[in-house]
């Protein structure tokens, strides 16, 4: 089955600096990569996703890659606010059939102010 | 329009004791998963259900656990005999109809937190 893989697990920023999160996923199948952000206590967000046609994705502050020779994917967030702090989990899965989401450990980002 | 939406927030049980816990999917979708969180841990993947159909439950446990999502009514995840491993965040997602662009986007639902004592 798949395996994703992300890193770092804690990550910590500076208000105004970039922050990069990384997700590595086992099965070549995959095609649809969605980031979901979870603040305590509450529900993931889909916060932004990517098939596997396209390369890159971005919407405001948000964007991701996706290297699929390589078989991993990056969120980057420019400019971060406090409110961007939270725990950010990557996920894989197909679009079509079987279509369960194998989300990451996820990462739990901290922008101080 | 009403988010994906889950009941209850929080449930207490005893050991041995049944929990059900009910989703109820965004209007107009008709896919609902559910997934369990651990503290301090990631979603992981149980039941994949359509209407009146298990479409993947290869996340379920053998024992102890079902899930249904009748023609009428909300999806319901059910544990029998509680332990208190079952202690965790149970989400409900749901994706829109079957094909489509967006038909593969999974919008969460807030959760219930188990507490078995």
């Amino acid at each position: 089955g798949e395996n994703v893989e992300q890193h770092p697990s804690t990550l910590s920023v500076q208000e105004g600096d970039s922050a990069v999160i990384k997700c590595t996923y086992s099965d070549s199948a995959s095609n649809y990569f969605p980031w979901y952000k979870q603040e305590l206590g509450k529900r993931p967000q889909l916060i932004i996703d990517i098939r596997s046609n396209v390369g890159e994705k971005k919407d405001q502050r948000i964007a991701v890659t996706l290297n699929k020779t390589a078989k991993h994917f990056s969120l980057h967030i420019t400019e971060t606010q406090p409110e961007d702090s939270a725990v950010y989990f990557c996920a894989a899965s197909l679009d079509t059939g079987r279509r369960a989401l194998t989300f990451g450990s996820g990462t739990r980002l901290q922008v101080q102010p | 329009n009403a988010g994906v939406m889950q009941n209850p927030r929080h449930l207490v049980r005893r050991r041995g004791q049944e929990a059900r816990l009910r989703c109820s999917p965004m209007k107009g979708h008709s896919h609902v998963y559910w997934y369990r969180q651990l503290p301090e841990e990631g979603l992981k993947f149980m039941v994949y259900l359509q209407k009146e159909n298990i479409i993947d439950e290869s996340g379920m446990p053998k024992e102890r656990f079902s899930a249904e999502f009748p023609k009428e009514g909300p999806s319901i995840l059910r544990i029998q005999q509680v332990v208190r491993g079952d202690s965790a965040a149970y989400f409900c997602a749901s994706s829109p109809r079957s094909s489509g662009i967006s038909s593969y986007e999974q919008y969460f639902g807030p959760g219930t937190r188990l507490t078995v004592t």
